[in-house]
């Protein structure tokens, strides 16, 4: 069964640092490119980040450009987001997500990260 | 980025309803447009990719229809574990964008 499971999320200061772990199982992990999705509280959702499966091509939305990093172990079948210079609109319930080319074939059950004094 | 415009925002229907929503992109994407299912507290679910194809394992009440700016999911006799936020996303260029999100609620 695949699954994708969030960790490191939780209460930080704005200005603060936060990284965010997925582990994944089931599948073939080093064969998936891999996304940061979030859900905000009232809003949609909204693409984070992407990363091939050998890391060398990464993307992100304008949003946290220059603030987050996304990266991946293949050995240890895991995906990280490093996220710095949190802010209160970076409140929101982080998804990871597997994709080939072109959609998000699964996703964990995501992390709540809360950004607040 | 393209901007995807979504309708209705909310919809309450029965059990049983056809229920159809709609997704315009702000440019021509082709068929790379795709329909997922939220519930709160789950992972997030792929129901439609390519505009049209299936995802295994989704009831085949779900169907998708499109291309180019103009696309709809249609739920074809609505099922209670239906009720849900359902979104469009289109994946022709990166950044990826999404719709903002149809409330499917009980009437």
């Amino acid at each position: 069964e695949v699954q994708l499971v969030e960790s490191g999320g939780g209460l930080v200061q704005p200005g603060g640092s936060l990284r965010l772990s997925c582990a994944a199982s089931g599948f073939t992990f080093s064969n998936y490119n891999m996304n940061w999705v979030r859900l905000a509280p009232g809003k949609g959702l909204e693409w984070v980040s992407y990363i091939s499966t050998s890391s060398d091509t990464l993307h992100y939305a304008d949003s946290v450009r220059g603030r987050f990093t996304i990266s991946r172990d293949n050995a240890k079948n895991s995906l990280y987001l490093q996220m710095h210079s949190l802010r209160a609109e970076d409140t929101a319930v982080y998804y990871c997500a597997s994709s080939g080319n072109y959609f998000l074939g699964f996703w964990g059950q995501g992390t709540l990260v809360t950004v607040s004094s | 980025d393209i901007q995807m415009t979504q309708s209705p925002s909310s919809l309450s229907a029965s059990v049983g309803d056809r229920v159809t929503i709609t997704c315009r992109a702000s440019q021509r994407i082709s068929s790379y447009l795709n329909w997922y299912q939220l519930k709160p507290g789950k992972a997030p679910k792929l129901l439609i990719y390519a505009a049209s194809s299936l995802q295994s394992g989704v009831p085949s009440r779900f169907s998708g229809s499109g291309s180019g700016t103009d696309f709809t999911l249609t739920i074809s006799g609505l099922q209670p574990e239906d009720f849900a936020t359902y979104y469009c996303q289109q994946s022709d260029s990166m950044s990826w964008t999404f719709g903002q999100g149809t409330k499917v609620e009980i009437k």
